[in-house]
């Protein structure tokens, strides 16, 4: 069963702290995980997508992903206003050449920075 | 390099009218996918399309049908407009490991 859970929030921190974003997922066959940002009224953003085990970072996110929890996090350090909205996270599982049936996404978590 | 668009960005219909809602993308894309969100339930699948002819059904498809003519478009069809299909519908678009969205449709049915 296709099943991502993530809390909805809305959680509101102080401009500069450390934000921890999580979702955990039930379907051990899921291979990548992203995360997206939507601000309100807009579309999807993908911030950033990994694939095994471990951090990756951009910038001032960490994306980080544990497949034997099956648990995935997202960090935003030095948080600012305009960091403010909701966080998809997402998975799928990839065909061998590339593309995917799908995401399968959590329903978002609503993020306020209070400057 | 627009990324992905959609048409119209706004419509009210009514119970039993039809409509089509166009997504374009000019990356060249293979794989293409019709998501629609809703509160409290996030952004659940439709429809999708692996290549130019060829649909498949989502985990909500009941109500809509899609179709791929060209490579670059994907047409999502309502042909009989119910309340339940008040939502914002997102198109994306997949070359490979990403996908990319559409700024949305957001569509109410009186």
């Amino acid at each position: 069963q296709k099943e991502v859970e993530q809390d909805p929030g809305p959680l509101s921190v102080p401009e500069g702290a450390i934000v921890s974003l999580n979702c955990t997922y039930s379907n051990s066959a899921f291979q990548y995980f992203m995360w997206y940002r939507q601000y309100s009224r807009k579309g999807p953003e993908l911030l950033m997508y990994t694939y095994s085990s471990g951090n990756k970072e951009d910038g001032r996110f960490t994306a980080q992903v544990d497949k034997s929890s099956k648990y995935i996090s997202l960090f935003i350090r030095d948080s600012q206003p305009s960091d403010s909205a909701t966080y998809l996270c997402a998975t799928d599982i990839r065909y061998s050449g590339g593309g995917a049936d799908g995401l399968t996404f959590g329903k978002g978590t609503h993020l306020i920075i209070q400057p | 390099n627009a990324g992905v668009t959609q048409t119209p960005k706004f419509r009210v219909l009514k119970t039993g009218q039809s409509m089509t809602l166009l997504c374009a993308q000019d990356m060249n894309h293979e794989y293409m996918y019709w998501y629609r969100q809703d509160p409290g339930m996030g952004l659940r699948l439709i429809h999708y399309s692996v290549g130019e002819g060829t649909t498949a059904k989502g985990e909500v498809p009941d109500g809509y049908n899609v179709s791929r003519l060209k490579k670059q478009n994907f047409l999502l069809g309502l042909e009989s407009a119910a309340p339940s299909q008040t939502s914002v519908y997102f198109c994306a678009s997949d070359g490979g490991y990403e996908q990319y969205f559409g700024p949305g449709t957001r569509l109410t049915v009186t």
